[in-house]
C-alpha cells in the first residue's frame, strides 16, 4: 500500500450541489496532486499543492478548488456539480514537487452526479 | 496531437508470451517518464520510472527513445496476473504536470 488515503470512497450527489473530497498524503510527502479519471480515460491533472500553495493547474474551471493543510493533507472542492463531473477522483502524493518525483496514488473517490 | 498517446488495445496474449506497448509523447523537453499499472476500478500503481535510456525490473523492461519521442514497455513471460491497463506518463517539464496517456489494456489468456 502507498499510505495515501482518501475519503469518502463513494459519493452520490445531484446537479448543482457542492462536494468536498479529502486526501491524506504519505508520511514525509509535502506535495499532493489531484486528478479526475473518467471511464475509459487516463487521469486528467486538476491541480497540485506544494507546502500549502497551489503549484500548477490543469484545464479545469474555477469551480474546482483545493486546499492543503500544514500536515500536507488536502481537500478538493467542487461547486455547482454537473453531470460530467461524475468520475473517479484520485489524489497522489510525492516527496517534493518536480517532474522527477514519483507520485503515489490513493484509492480514489468515486463521485456520481445525478 | 495528444500530448501522450497510447494504443488502447486490448492486447490479448497467451500466458508465457512476450508483449510490448509503445507510448509517444509530444513535449521534447520531458525528462522523466513513468509506467503505471491500473486494475479495473482501482488506483494506478507505479510500475517503473524511466529517467535515462531505460530501466529493467524482473520481467519488465522500459526503453526510452528521445529521438523518436517514445517509450516502450516490454513484458516477458506474461502471467494471468499481468492483465490490467498500463498507463504511460510524461510529466511536462517545468510545470510539474503529470500527463497520462489513455492506457493500453492487456489481457493474458490461459
Amino acid at each position: 500500500e502507498t499510505g495515501v488515503t482518501q475519503s469518502p470512497t463513494h459519493l452520490i450527489k445531484t446537479r448543482g450541489q457542492q462536494v468536498t473530497l479529502r486526501c491524506s498524503s504519505q508520511s514525509g510527502h509535502n506535495t499532493v496532486s489531484w486528478y479526475q479519471q473518467a471511464l475509459g480515460q487516463g487521469p486528467q491533472f486538476i491541480f497540485q499543492y506544494y507546502r500549502e500553495e497551489e503549484n500548477g493547474r490543469g484545464n479545469f474551471p474555477p469551480r474546482f478548488s483545493g486546499l492543503q493543510f500544514p500536515n500536507y493533507s488536502s481537500e478538493l472542492n467542487v461547486n455547482a456539480l454537473e453531470l460530467d463531473d461524475s468520475a473517479l477522483y484520485l489524489c497522489a502524493s510525492s516527496l517534493a514537487r518536480g517532474s522527477y518525483n514519483e507520485q503515489f496514488f490513493g484509492p480514489g473517490t468515486r463521485l456520481t452526479v445525478l | 496531437r495528444k500530448e501522450v498517446e497510447q494504443d488502447p488495445g486490448p492486447f490479448n496474449v497467451p500466458e508465457g508470451a512476450t508483449v510490448a506497448f509503445n507510448c509517444t509523447y509530444s513535449n521534447s523537453a520531458s525528462q522523466s517518464f513513468f509506467w503505471y499499472r491500473q486494475d479495473c476500478r482501482k488506483e494506478p500503481k507505479l510500475l517503473m520510472s524511466v529517467y535515462s535510456s531505460g530501466n529493467e525490473d524482473g520481467r519488465f523492461t522500459a526503453q526510452l527513445n528521445r529521438a523518436s519521442q517514445y517509450i516502450s514497455l516490454l513484458i516477458r513471460d506474461s502471467k494471468l496476473s499481468d492483465s490490467a491497463t498500463y498507463l504511460c506518463v510524461a510529466p511536462t517539464s517545468g510545470t510539474y504536470k503529470y500527463i497520462f496517456g489513455t492506457g493500453t489494456r492487456l489481457k493474458v489468456l490461459a
